[in-house]
């Protein structure tokens, strides 16, 4: 069965520095998520990403957040420079298309920011 | 504002047992509702969903129900398994929108 894949599964990196979560979504689905979720808490939207443009993004998804998708395959989530409060598990979720509701999630990169 | 939240944060049950997990959501616009099932360390895992035009559907020993009168969602699980053991979120889907909305989560405990 397709999977939504996620690499890699463990960032550690300092504050200020920058990183980039790469999800790679079941191949033929068209719409993209990205979703944190802090230590402890409930799992929180950032961005969803629709035909190469983002379609809606959440507060929480400011200037230091943007996503890319580079290929046909890879979907990204760059954060420019790192906050403490940024560390996070951060799952890709994607969908296939507008009549199919269900997300699927990948097993997600858990981020520690130090 | 839009919210959705469980009532119970842990719920223990005995293997074999039939299990009910309630979420109320706020959104009146909300359209389309799912439970995830997330095992420890892992991405939220699909395990049912339901639009709001229905009230109740049946998967493979999980059924969710839509009550949209007071605004609740419950998942019940038959024959509870210690697989079943992790943590239960409903979701909820504004109808104009493509995010979903994340209640707190249900620890689901399975007592052999």
């Amino acid at each position: 069965e397709p999977e939504v894949t996620q690499t890699p599964s463990h960032q550690v990196t300092q504050m200020g520095q920058e990183v980039i979560l790469r999800c790679v979504p079941i191949s033929n689905h068209l719409y993209f998520y990205w979703y944190r979720q802090i230590l402890g808490q409930k799992v929180e939207f950032l961005v969803s990403f629709y035909n190469n443009e983002i379609s809606e993004k959440s507060e929480i998804f400011d200037d230091q957040f943007s996503v890319e998708r580079p290929d046909g395959s890879n979907f990204t989530l760059k954060i420019r420079s790192t906050k403490l409060e940024d560390s996070a598990m951060y799952f890709c979720a994607s969908r296939r298309q507008s009549s199919q509701e269900t997300q699927y999630f990948g097993p997600g990169t858990r981020l520690l920011v130090l | 504002g839009e919210s959705v939240g469980l009532h119970l944060p842990t719920l223990s049950v005995q293997e074999g047992d039939n299990s009910i997990i309630n979420c109320a959501y706020s959104n009146s616009a909300s359209d389309y509702f799912i439970w995830y099932k997330q095992e420890s360390g892992k991405g939220p895992q699909f395990i049912i969903d339901i639009r709001s035009n229905m009230d109740k559907r049946q998967g493979q020993r999980v059924t969710v129900l839509l009550n949209k009168t007071v605004k609740h969602l419950s998942l019940q699980i038959a024959a509870t398994q210690p697989g079943d053991s992790a943590v239960y979120f409903c979701a909820e889907k504004d109808g104009a929108t493509n995010k979903l909305i994340f209640g707190t989560g249900t620890l689901l405990a399975v007592q052999p």
